[in-house]
């Protein structure tokens, strides 16, 4: 059964740094692509990025560019989300979705809640 | 960036109704797009990707429908189950991108 769990949300300060992680169990972590997808309180989804099964090619929101930074340690089977320079507007229930061969987000975590706040 | 406009935000509908979601791309996506429910407290699920094709385990009565700009989730048959929140994802281009979500509920 495909599992992702992910932790290390948090309350931060704003213009702190967290660190998500996801481990993920059930399948070969090495050969799929893994997403960050995020939800602020109410509102909808918003892919935040994406990193390729071997982290050769990694993809970006313009929201978050330049300030989190996705990786991955395939040992591990455990997806990673840097993320400095947290704002208010980073608020959200954040989760790690595994590719399917389509690309489609095939499998979720129940994600991880950050909480940018002073 | 491709911007996705669903319709209707809410819709309310009758167990066994026939129900159709829509979503806009603001140009062509050539028919790289997901549908996801929600239910509430819940994670997304993958019900439909590349406009047509139905994820494993999702009920035959969820069929998807479109091209180009233009895509529609269909539920044949509503059931009390349905209710969630609808989420439709294109996957042409980087950045990828949500709709705005319809939330469906039972009249």
């Amino acid at each position: 059964e495909v599992q992702l769990v992910e932790s290390g949300g948090g309350l931060v300060q704003p213009g702190r740094s967290l660190k998500l992680s996801c481990l993920a169990s059930g399948f070969t972590f090495s050969n799929y692509g893994m997403n960050w997808i995020r939800q602020a309180p109410g509102k909808g989804l918003e892919w935040v990025a994406s990193i390729s099964s071997s982290s050769s090619y990694i993809y970006y929101a313009d929201t978050v560019k330049g300030r989190f930074t996705i990786s991955r340690d395939n040992a591990k089977n455990t997806l990673y989300l840097q993320m400095t320079s947290l704002r208010s507007e980073d608020t959200a229930l954040y989760y790690c979705a595994r590719h399917d061969y389509s690309g489609s987000f095939a499998y979720w975590g129940q994600g991880t809640l950050v909480t940018v706040s002073s | 960036d491709i911007q996705m406009t669903q319709s209707p935000s809410f819709l309310s509908a009758s167990v066994g109704e026939r129900v159709t979601l829509s979503c806009r791309a603001s140009q062509n996506i050539n028919k790289y797009l997901d549908w996801y429910q929600q239910k509430l407290g819940e994670a997304p699920k993958l019900l439909i990707y590349n406009t047509n094709n139905l994820h494993t385990g999702i009920p035959s009565r969820f069929s998807g429908s479109g091209s180009g700009t233009d895509y529609t989730l269909t539920i044949s048959s509503l059931q009390p189950e349905d209710v969630a929140t609808y989420f439709c994802l294109q996957r042409n281009s980087w950045p990828l991108t949500f709709g705005s979500g319809t939330k469906l509920e039972i009249k």
